[in-house]
């Protein structure tokens, strides 16, 4: 069972920097899938931002594309999201999953999520 | 590129059969073998419960059902019960510059 746990700070003030790092148990089970975070705004649906292989292939949200940024500490089992010149329209719960099947946009484990609220 | 395509709510009573489409392009939905739907209840984490057009995941009832036809995608849920009321999203791939989409979401009320 493959268990992901997000942390981050819950508040970001407007035009500065979003950043949020997920952590996933079982090293094996990194091998070959993709790994992804997606947001949801409160009471709103769902956003993907962004995925990256272990092969160092990122796929990015065109919507954000100019202002999001992922990367992978392999050696500590960890997953980063960087979004930058943060907004009230970013405040969301965010999520990083694992993404499986061939193109990895089978999302089948997630973490619990984290609220991030951007406020002054 | 746009979200897919959802309506926004649907309902049925217990025992009943509803589906929820997804509609989008041949860029995304039609184009691809990799539709996927989610679960989603009140203040949860999103569960994976169709994959790859029409798959079950291990452990997710066979109630749940996924088809598709041209650009539009469908999730099927026969004998309605009380627990499946939820917020349901689809999603799909769709090629390597865009990647992945999600729809904007169908409220499941179960009267």
């Amino acid at each position: 069972q493959v268990q992901l746990q997000e942390s981050g700070p819950g508040l970001v003030k407007p035009s500065e920097t979003l950043s949020l790092t997920c952590t996933v148990s079982d090293y094996s089970a990194r091998s070959g899938y993709y790994w992804g975070w997606i947001r949801q705004p409160p009471g709103k649906g769902l956003e993907w931002i962004g995925t990256i292989h272990l092969s160092g292939s990122t796929y990015y949200n065109p919507s954000l594309n100019s202002r999001v940024t992922i990367s992978s500490d392999t050696s500590k089992n960890q997953f980063s999201v960087r979004l930058s010149s943060v907004t009230a329209a970013d405040t969301a719960v965010y999520y990083c999953a694992r993404g499986g099947g061939s193109v990895g946009v089978d999302f089948d484990f997630w973490g619990q999520g984290t609220l991030v609220t951007v406020s002054s | 590129q746009s979200a897919l395509t959802q309506p926004a709510s649907v309902s049925g009573s217990p025992g009943q059969s509803i589906t929820i489409s997804c509609t989008g392009t041949s860029s995304d939905v039609g184009g691809y073998n990799f539709v996927s739907w989610y679960q989603q209840h009140p203040g949860k984490v999103p569960k994976l419960i169709i994959y790859e057009d029409n798959k079950r995941p291990s452990g997710v009832s066979n109630r749940f059902s996924g088809s598709k036809s041209g650009n539009t995608a469908s999730l099927t849920v026969s004998g309605l019960q009380a627990e499946d009321e939820a917020d349901y999203y689809c999603c799909s791939f769709a090629g390597s510059r865009i990647f992945v989409l999600f729809g904007g979401g169908t409220k499941l009320t179960v009267l």
